[in-house]
């Protein structure tokens, strides 16, 4: 079965910097495009940042574009987002997600993680 | 402000037909396919309708989607009380080069 266990999730004061880690298994991860998905507290969801299946493209939703960094490590099988110069509307629920299909630019996510709860506040 | 227009409400009673739209433009919806998520209180989003109409495996044929030019629906044939829940409409747009979400539509069964 697919599974995906996201980690890294704290309580951080506006303007440091975390690192968000996922780790896959149950499918070959290097076959599939992964994303990072955000749902503030009561909010609904955003799309944050996707990498195709061998890191060659990736994309980022305006609002973190310069400040968040995806990466993947095939050997470990495990998805990355760095996250920097952190600001309080970065507080949101991240969600480790597959995709359908091997390239990034695709709104197809089949699986999803439980989610890591990131809280940017002074 | 969500880039797809879905109404944040929707109900009905067990047993009847429910159908949710999706409102978008030519750069999101009428280039790519569309997907819906259902979310369940407390839970993560699942995937219920993929590329438009195609139900993944394990979703009741309850569920079904459809797609017209800069606009996509999600209907429920037979409404059931496990169907209350949150559902999203999402599209890759080819002019932000990212994934667009709509705002979600709460189904409640009455």
């Amino acid at each position: 079965d697919v599974l995906l266990v996201e980690s890294g999730g704290d309580l951080v004061q506006p303007g440091r910097s975390l690192r968000l880690s996922c780790e896959a298994s149950g499918f070959i991860f290097d076959d599939y495009a992964m994303h990072w998905v955000r749902q503030a507290p009561g909010k609904g969801l955003e799309w944050v940042s996707s990498i195709s299946y061998n890191s060659g493209s990736t994309g980022y939703a305006a609002s973190v574009k310069g400040r968040f960094t995806i990466s993947r490590d095939k050997a470990k099988n495990f998805l990355y987002l760095q996250m920097n110069s952190l600001r309080p509307e970065d507080t949101a629920f991240y969600y480790c997600v597959k995709g359908y299909s091997l390239s990034y630019s695709s709104s197809s996510f089949d699986f999803w993680g439980q989610g890591t709860l990131v809280t940017v506040s002074s | 402000q969500s880039v797809l227009t879905q109404p944040p409400s929707a109900s009905g009673t067990p047993g009847q037909r429910v159908t949710i739209s999706c409102s978008g433009s030519g750069s999101n919806i009428g280039s790519n396919p569309v997907n819906w998520y259902q979310q369940l209180p407390g839970s993560a989003p699942k995937l219920v309708m993929q590329s438009n109409d195609q139900r993944p495996s394990g979703v009741p044929g309850r569920f079904s989607g459809s797609k017209s030019g800069t606009s996509a629906s999600l209907a429920i044939n037979g409404l059931q009380s496990e169907d209350e829940a949150d559902y999203y409409c999402a599209a890759w747009d080819d002019r932000l080069n990212g994934g667009v979400f709509g705002g979600g539509t709460k189904v409640t069964v009455l």
